[in-house]
Parts: C-alpha cells; structure tokens; sequence
C-alpha cells in the first residue's frame, strides 16, 4: 500500500537556519505530493504541491521537488522565521478512479527560536 | 471565498453515547473527505463523499458513517463513541474539476473528547 515516512521532530532552528524536513514515500503509479502545515489549535493548510517527477513546488519561501528516483520530496527553506513555528506534514494522493483519499506522514514539528 | 468550516469546534460526550460532526465545503467544491487526527496514529482517512455517495473508505468500523446532502454539506456519525474515538475531526473539500481538483483545503476540525 501507499506510505509515506518523514523525519522524526522536533526540529529546533534558530531565526533565519536553513531548514530541511526529509519525506520519503512509497507508492505505486505516480501519486500527487502535497506538504501541509499546521499551527497550534487549527487545521491544516496546504503549503505546496507537486504532481509529477521533477517538478518544483514553492510557496512562501518553502520549496520542495518531487524525486521520482529517490522516491522523496523532501521540504527546504533557506531562511526560516519565528512564525514558521508548526508541525508539518508530508502527503501523498495516488489517483485511482478519481479518489482523492490522502496517505499522511506522522508529522514533523518545527520549533524556531529567536 | 470563505474556507471550510466545521461545527461544533469542541464536543465532550461520554462512553456510549453517539455524535454528529457537520461540515460546509468551500463554496462550489463537491467532494467532502473525513480524517481522524490522534496522537498515536496521526491523520488517518475515513470516508469521502460527492454527489451524495460515499467513493472511498477507509479502514474504520462500521461504527463510523456519514452522509452527503444535495448541497454538498456533509455530516459524520460517530455511534456507540469509545475512549479511544477521543480525536481532532477533520473534514476537507475539493473541486470536482479544473487544475486543483486532486488538492483538499480542510476546515479547523472539530475536537472530540470521550470521557
């Protein structure tokens, strides 16, 4: 089945590090990647997509490229601040008839400090 | 446009009992999706919607159901609730079609406490 396996949190950076949050995943055919975000007492938002090998997703500063030889997409931002602060978390979407079900990593909390 | 919302945002029940959890799409968006989010299991799916029929489930009791009406609004059922159902709810919704049809924007959740 599908799977999806992020770093283990928390990750503690100080205002303006550069920030790397590892995901790998496991899937057959070519799923759609999604990171989302979640701050304290909400839901979550999605951050940024990528739906096939090599493509790029950005937003707000993070990037993330989908790795199809590595199976990865792994989260980066090169500068992160105090409001980045949050648990993130790493998904994959394999499209089968139109379903749109989500497999989710177990999440990986940020904490930075300034 | 207004976002995903959800009601009510915090429920206490007791063992036993049963609960309803409702949620409005984003306007225009005809799939709703269901995840239970706990701390030892994390985000896990229970069931999608559109067109008034549930399209995927996942791997949860039948204690656990939902509905779809014709406005698109969606309700879970949550019956004979155990300690162990204690969660954030979380529903979220996608468009039908066009470029961002494979993506869900989810509501703020409901939380559930089972005493």
């Amino acid at each position: 089945g599908n799977s999806v396996t992020q770093m283990e949190g928390p990750v503690t950076l100080s205002e303006e590090a550069f920030l790397t949050i590892n995901c790998t995943y496991t899937a057959t055919g070519y799923p759609s990647l999604f990171w989302y975000v979640q701050y304290p007492g909400e839901g979550l938002q999605l951050l940024l997509k990528a739906t096939k090998a090599d493509d790029k997703g950005s937003n707000k500063g993070f990037e993330a490229t989908y790795r199809k030889e590595t199976t990865s997409f792994h989260l980066e931002k090169g500068s992160v601040q105090v409001s980045d602060s949050a648990v993130y978390f790493c998904a994959l979407r394999r499209y089968h008839e139109g379903r749109r079900a989500l497999t989710f990593g177990s999440g990986t909390r940020l904490q930075v400090q300034p | 446009k207004a976002g995903v919302t959800q009601t009510p945002r915090y429920l206490i029940k007791t063992r036993g009992q049963q609960v309803t959890l409702s949620c409005s799409p984003i306007s225009g968006h005809r799939s709703v999706s269901w995840y239970q989010q706990t701390p030892g299991q994390g985000l896990q799916f229970l069931f999608e919607y559109f067109s008034e029929t549930q399209r995927n489930k996942g791997n949860f009791p039948g204690r656990f159901s939902g509905r779809q009406f014709s406005n698109s609004r969606s309700e879970m059922n949550v019956s004979t609730l155990e300690l162990g159902d204690s969660a954030l709810y979380l529903c979220a919704s996608s468009p039908m079609d066009g470029p961002s049809s494979y993506e869900q924007y989810f509501g703020p959740g409901t939380r559930l406490t089972v005493t």
